[in-house]
């Protein structure tokens, strides 16, 4: 079983604090991404990567930024977190070259509260 | 840029009753079109999927038409079941050198009521 694990399910914040959310899968997973989602607004792209040191910027970047060290491994940043960056992310990874799509594993998820 | 509709944004049905959730996509490049069902406070899975070759495809209870002359693609449940309520959520691949990320429609809340 493909297995993606984020590193904390439940998080409160304050006002311009640095935030890590950690993703791990154990699937030797190419493809990794990382997703907001807010209600009546679906599933929102913020950044993927399909390689280690490898980034690239989706529908929303603005305000996040990523680090993909190791090919298992993909770190979602806030550097500055504002009350609108509430809400719940989600990681996950795909196996498949670039340019080909295939099945999206998510992790459970983190619930960002930001106070 | 691409974008992915989706409607009814709500649907409520009897136990046993069909429910049909449909798509529009915007680039007629897109190319993989999957279908993920997300349960109360759990992740989203991927329910079933179609690629751009194929007309129609099954699986047990769900069913998935494409149409690429319209742009769009439907999700079909027949006999459905209290277990089937969810939030689902229709993709489509992104073109060009992206193509391995999806981007998603809003989700449809399905309830059946017993």
């Amino acid at each position: 079983d493909v297995k993606v694990t984020q590193s904390s399910r439940y998080l409160v914040k304050r006002t311009g604090e640095k935030v890590f959310l950690e993703c791990v899968q154990d699937m030797d997973h190419e493809n990794m991404f990382w997703y907001r989602q807010d209600p009546g607004l679906g599933l929102r792209l913020i950044y993927f990567s399909y390689d280690v040191k490898m980034k690239e910027k989706g529908d929303i970047p603005e305000g996040y930024s990523v680090s993909r060290e190791k090919k298992e491994r993909f770190s979602l940043i806030l550097e500055s977190a504002s009350t609108n960056q509430t809400s719940m992310y989600l990681c996950a990874s795909s196996f498949g070259y670039r340019g080909v799509a295939g099945e999206l594993f998510f992790g459970e998820g983190s619930r960002l509260t930001v106070l | 840029g691409e974008n992915v509709e989706q409607h009814p944004s709500t649907l409520s049905v009897q136990e046993g009753d069909s429910a049909v959730i449909k798509c529009t996509y915007s680039d007629s490049a897109s190319n993989y079109f999957p279908w993920y069902k997300q349960e109360l406070g759990k992740r989203p899975q991927l329910i079933i999927d179609i690629r751009s070759n194929v007309g129609e495809k099954k699986d047990q209870r769900i069913a998935v038409t494409l149409n690429k002359t319209a742009k769009h693609f439907s999700l079909h449940i027949t006999e459905t079941q209290p277990e089937d309520s969810a939030v689902y959520f229709c993709a489509a691949s992104r073109p060009g050198g992206s193509q391995g990320n999806l981007i998603f429609g809003k989700g449809t809340k399905l309830s059946v009521k017993p």
